[in-house]
Formats: C-alpha cells, structure tokens, sequence
C-alpha cells in the first residue's frame, strides 16, 4: 500500500543554517503532497502542500518540490530560526478515499 | 473563517474512568471530520472519520468510540479508560469550499493522561 518515509530524527541546526528534511514515498498514480508543522503542545498547521508532479509548495520561507522521478517531496528552507524548531510530518493522500497517510515525522531543533 | 475548537485543553482520569472529548467546526458546513491519536513522541493514528451525520467510520479496533451527533460537532467516547488511552488528541477537518477534500485542517488538540 501507499506509505510515507521521512528521515528520522531529531535534527539539530544552528540558527541561519540550511535545511533539508527528506520525505520519500510509495504510491499508485499522483496523490497530493503535503507537510504539516506541529510546534510544541499545539494541533498541526497545514505548511505547504504540492497537488501535481514538478509543483512546488512554499510558505514562510519554506520550499517542497513534488518530484515524481525520485518519488519524493523533501522540505528546504535556507535560513532557519530558532522559532521554526517543531515537528514536521510529511502526508501523501490516499486517492480511494483522500486520507492522508503520515511519515513518523522529524523533530527540528534549533540552537542559537 | 473556518475555526476549530477541541475541549478540554487538558484532562487527567483515572484508569476505568469514562472518556468524552468535543470536537465543533465553525464557518463551513458539511465537513469530513477526523480523530487522531498522538503517543508521546511517536506519529499520528487516525483513529475515526465521518462523512457525515451519524455516520463514523473506526480505523483502529480499541475501547474508544466516536459519535457526531451534529453536522459540525464530532465526540470521542470511552466507557473505561486505559492506560494505553493517554495521548494527545486531535480532531481535524476537511472539505473547505473550493479545497481539495485531502487537505486537512486540525484543533489544538486534547492531552488526555490516564493514571
């Protein structure tokens, strides 16, 4: 069945470092893609989110690009700050009944 | 707007203690509505969804049930806790006007210890 990997974590920058956080997948025909943010003790906020192949989801200086070749969507941001420190999940949607089926998610920490 | 309210924000029981958690949208009609379960650490379990009025779907056999007795208002329910129930608990919902139906939008959560 479809499914979501992500790198694990934690991953530990220092403020203004680049970030990648790899987020692969498996699935039959083109599911959206989508990353969500958790901050710490709060429900998860929708970050971006890519619908088709080559698309490329942005917000608040983050970036994903929908890559059908590599069958992947990794999370680059090329600055980081000390506030964007959470846990950020990487979901496919499942095109027989759009669920979303989650990677495990990677826990970002970054240090001043 | 669309907001999404969960209650209560936290709640400590105790083992074999009954379980009833709200979830109310606001601002859209007819919603897909979601539980999720949160372990320590750990990823989501999609725990139940709903398509409609009275009409749940349950993706994780278990001692919690879920209602929507209301268009907007959607009810995770227990008759005995476990200690295993103790986790963070989202609702979540779908099905924005002009939104894709897959994109899903949460509450902030409930955190449920059981002692």
């Amino acid at each position: 069945g479809d499914s979501v990997t992500q790198m694990e974590g934690p991953v530990t920058l220092s403020e203004e470092a680049f970030l990648t956080i790899n987020c692969t997948y498996t699935a039959t025909g083109y599911p959206s893609l989508f990353w969500y943010v958790q901050y710490p003790g709060e429900g998860l906020q929708l970050l971006l989110k890519a619908t088709k192949a080559d698309d490329k989801g942005s917000n608040k200086g983050f970036e994903a690009t929908y890559r059908k070749e590599t069958t992947s969507f990794h999370l680059e941001k090329g600055s980081v700050q000390v506030s964007d420190s959470a846990v950020y999940f990487c979901a496919l949607s499942d095109l027989s009944n759009y669920q979303l089926i989650w990677g495990a998610g990677t826990k970002l920490i970054i240090k001043p | 707007s669309q907001t999404i309210h969960q209650w209560p924000a936290t709640l400590v029981q105790p083992v074999g203690s009954p379980l009833s958690l709200e979830c109310t949208v606001e601002g859209t009609s007819n919603p897909n509505l979601y539980w999720y379960r949160q372990a320590a650490g750990r990823g989501l379990q999609l725990l139940f969804y709903s398509v409609g009025i009275g009409q749940i779907s349950s993706e994780v056999p278990q001692n919690l049930s879920a209602s929507r007795p209301q268009d907007r208002q959607f009810i995770l329910s227990s008759k005995k806790l476990l200690l295993s129930d103790s986790g963070f608990y989202l609702c979540a919902w779908s099905g924005l006007a002009g939104v894709r139906v897959d994109t899903q939008y949460f509450g902030p959560g409930t955190r449920l210890t059981v002692l």
